[in-house]
């Protein structure tokens, strides 16, 4: 258990549709960083909040967009899904800006039809 | 693009070590090697980290080269538990650098 849970755990769309999925951040830290997996490969970056702002982002298109809450909760939204969106979504904590480990949760699986 | 080059997949006798080897000839000065592993359909588990001195915790230890330009984690007795794919990262210093993974080694432990 490292204290990040994310809801829901699985999850169908259908394309073009919109998606919320959540994250809450385990006690004391600030930072919220979330991955796509895809099967067979490692996670992707997508980006990550520190205290409500975003500083940091990967490859990924405008219609993934999060929001980070003042209680370091989070939320990732993907606009107009497409087939490809269909993966493991996981979020991570970390306590600050300092090297430190980071915290997952057991991830969101997607599925877009 | 990660910056590690990993063995694909190993085998390890339950009981004995497991030596899980990283190229990171790449890595610069500030940067650290961090070993994350991934169970079956569950988040990346963080397992150690360092910066150029061997470090050991309650799951493995980290052995890192002097030039720092390679590293190998060592789990001294696998069990079945530890079968799962073992993830070695190099990160900056900065808190705002993300995690990036490359495939990993599909570590598995026999009986």
């Amino acid at each position: 258990e490292t204290g990040v849970t994310q809801s829901p755990t699985h999850l169908i769309k259908t394309r073009g549709q919109q998606v919320t999925l959540r994250c809450s951040s385990q006690s004391g830290h600030n930072t919220v960083s979330w991955y796509q997996q895809a099967l067979g490969q490692g996670p992707q970056f997508i980006f990550q909040y520190y205290r409500e702002e975003e500083n940091g982002r990967g490859n990924f298109p405008p219609r993934f967009s999060g929001l980070q809450f003042p209680n370091y909760s989070s939320e990732l939204n993907v606009n107009a899904l497409e087939l490809d969106d269909s993966a493991l979504y996981l979020c991570a904590s970390s306590a600050g800006q300092q090297n430190t480990e980071a915290f997952f949760g057991q991830g969101t699986r997607l599925t877009v039809v | 693009d990660a910056k590690t080059t990993q063995p694909t997949s190993m085998d390890c006798a339950e009981g004995r070590a497991a030596n899980l080897p990283c190229n990171h000839s790449t890595i610069s000065g500030n940067e650290y090697v961090y070993w994350y592993r991934q169970i079956h359909s569950q988040g990346p588990q963080y397992i150690i980290h360092g910066l150029k001195n061997n470090e050991t915790n309650e799951m493995a230890s980290l052995i890192i080269t002097e030039d720092r330009k390679s590293s190998t984690l060592i789990l001294p007795h696998a069990t079945l538990r530890d079968t799962a794919v073992y993830y070695c990262i190099v990160r900056g210093r900065s808190g705002n650098t993300p995690l990036v993974f490359g495939k990993g080694t599909r570590l598995s432990v026999i009986a």
